[in-house]
């Protein structure tokens, strides 16, 4: 069974921190990685992906993947309150589906 | 650019009642479209896509069917819901390769 595996926090953080929130997945097969952010009673909304093994950087977000430890993470620079929500992590093996981990919520504090 | 609607937003629907929930994407052609559904508290679960018209994979075997009579258009049906078919149900697009684009979802409560 693929899997994707995000810790469901509450991950708290100050504002003004850095956020980071962290994602494993199975399949060492898998091509494509994705953030999105949900917040609550909403759907989701993707943020960013990352396709190779490095960071990648747009605005307050970087992502950061790591085949070789099949991990995949998500910074999040000068933290908002507007940035609480719930993360998902996303991974793609080059077929049409997509695995969904259950999310991390984070809480950023005013 | 792309867009995606769903619609209804929410439903009530006792239980026994047949279900039909329509998506349609504008400013894209021949999409990959998805219906998944999220429990309250729970991760997203996929129970159709679709890569083409009346091409349709099935994911999660249970009273749920997804039917696509235009290259835009997506519909999840139900003969008879049960309560356990309650949830947030999303519909979703993406390009080849790419992440995916969610509609504003219809939230479900069967009763």
């Amino acid at each position: 069974q693929k899997e994707v595996e995000q810790n469901s926090g509450p991950l708290s953080v100050p504002e003004g921190a850095i956020a980071s929130l962290n994602c494993t997945y199975s399949d060492r097969g898998s091509q494509s990685f994705f953030w999105y952010r949900q917040y609550s009673g909403k759907s989701p909304e993707l943020i960013m992906s990352i396709y190779s093994n490095g960071d990648k950087e747009d605005g307050r977000f970087t992502a950061q993947l790591n085949k070789a430890s099949q991990y995949v993470s998500l910074l999040i620079r000068d933290s908002q309150p507007s940035d609480s929500a719930t993360y998902l992590c996303a991974v793609n093996g080059g077929t049409y589906k997509y695995i969904f981990g259950t999310g991390t919520r984070l809480k950023v504090l005013a | 650019s792309q867009t995606i609607h769903q619609w209804p937003a929410t439903l009530v629907q006792p239980v026994g009642s047949p279900l039909s929930l329509e998506c349609t994407v504008e400013g894209t052609s021949n999409p990959n479209l998805y219906w998944y559904r999220q429990a309250a508290g729970r991760g997203l679960q996929l129970l159709f896509y679709s890569v083409g018209i009346g091409q349709i994979s099935s994911e999660v075997p249970q009273n749920l069917s997804a039917s696509r009579p235009q290259d835009r258009q997506f519909i999840l049906s139900s003969k008879k819901l049960l309560l356990s078919d309650s949830g947030f149900y999303l519909c979703a697009w993406s390009p080849t390769g790419s992440g995916q684009y969610f509609g504003p979802g219809t939230r479900l409560t069967v009763t």
